[in-house]
């Protein structure tokens, strides 16, 4: 069980156009769901905290307006990088957790996002 | 907020050996402490977690120790095999609040 999906896995997109990433719980019901960015050999950097129905919490530091977030169902949340720049290339991990204020989160298999 | 630092950051062993990272936290109100385990290009699993009601949570090779005093937790390899070779995060998170702050993460590598 807590099986978490994104897609897509890899994407290549040209400096200035916008990309959407897609996390989904398969399995379970998601009131919770996190995105986090992964540097090369370095931690996971939390960006955003987003509840089913409600706006997104995000982390300082983090452009609301060009990291949208989405989460309008229980089993869907989406991260849009908005007028993308070489510099948002990352590789990007949502994760989910169940229910509660302790969650234990379970992690999606990431995007790799390159823009060129 | 909560800091988590974590030790050490490479760890080299041989196959056999037994593999100890350790992990300290700063917000004594911290409960639940998570193991994950990332491999190369992966996402990260979790592979055991604790809550500040024990002390100690075991799993096959793999444990985990808690001192809520001096505010540490540590992940326990015994009899390493290469295929643990990865990296390991420790987590934390406080009470009331659902998100996680990770520490830096430790690359174990596990030498045939």
């Amino acid at each position: 069980g807590a099986v978490v999906s994104q897609h897509p896995s890899r994407v290549i997109c040209k400096s200035g156009t916008s990309v959407k990433i897609e996390c989904r719980s398969l399995d379970f019901q998601a009131t919770t769901m996190f995105w986090y960015r992964q540097f090369p050999k370095k931690s996971l950097m939390l960006m955003a905290t987003s509840n089913e129905g409600s706006k997104a919490t995000y982390e300082q530091g983090v452009e609301k307006d060009k990291f949208l977030i989405n989460h309008a169902s229980l089993t869907l949340s989406t991260l849009t990088v908005t007028s993308a720049h070489p510099e948002d290339s990352s590789f990007y991990i949502c994760s989910a957790g169940t229910s509660g204020f302790q969650e234990t989160q379970y992690f999606g298999p990431g995007t790799r996002l390159l823009v060129l | 907020g909560e800091n988590v630092e974590q030790h050490p950051s490479t760890l080299s062993v041989q196959e056999g050996d037994s593999a100890v990272i350790k992990c300290t936290y700063s917000d004594s109100a911290s409960n639940y402490f998570p193991w994950y385990k990332q491999e190369l290009g992966k996402r990260p699993q979790l592979i055991i977690d604790i809550r500040s009601n024990v002390g100690e949570k075991k799993d096959q090779r793999i444990a985990v120790t808690l001192n809520k005093t001096a505010k540490h937790f540590s992940l326990h390899i015994t009899e390493t095999q290469p295929e643990d070779s990865a990296v390991y995060f420790c987590a934390a998170t406080s009470l009331g609040d659902s998100t996680l702050t990770f520490g830096k993460g430790t690359m174990l590598l596990v030498s045939p």
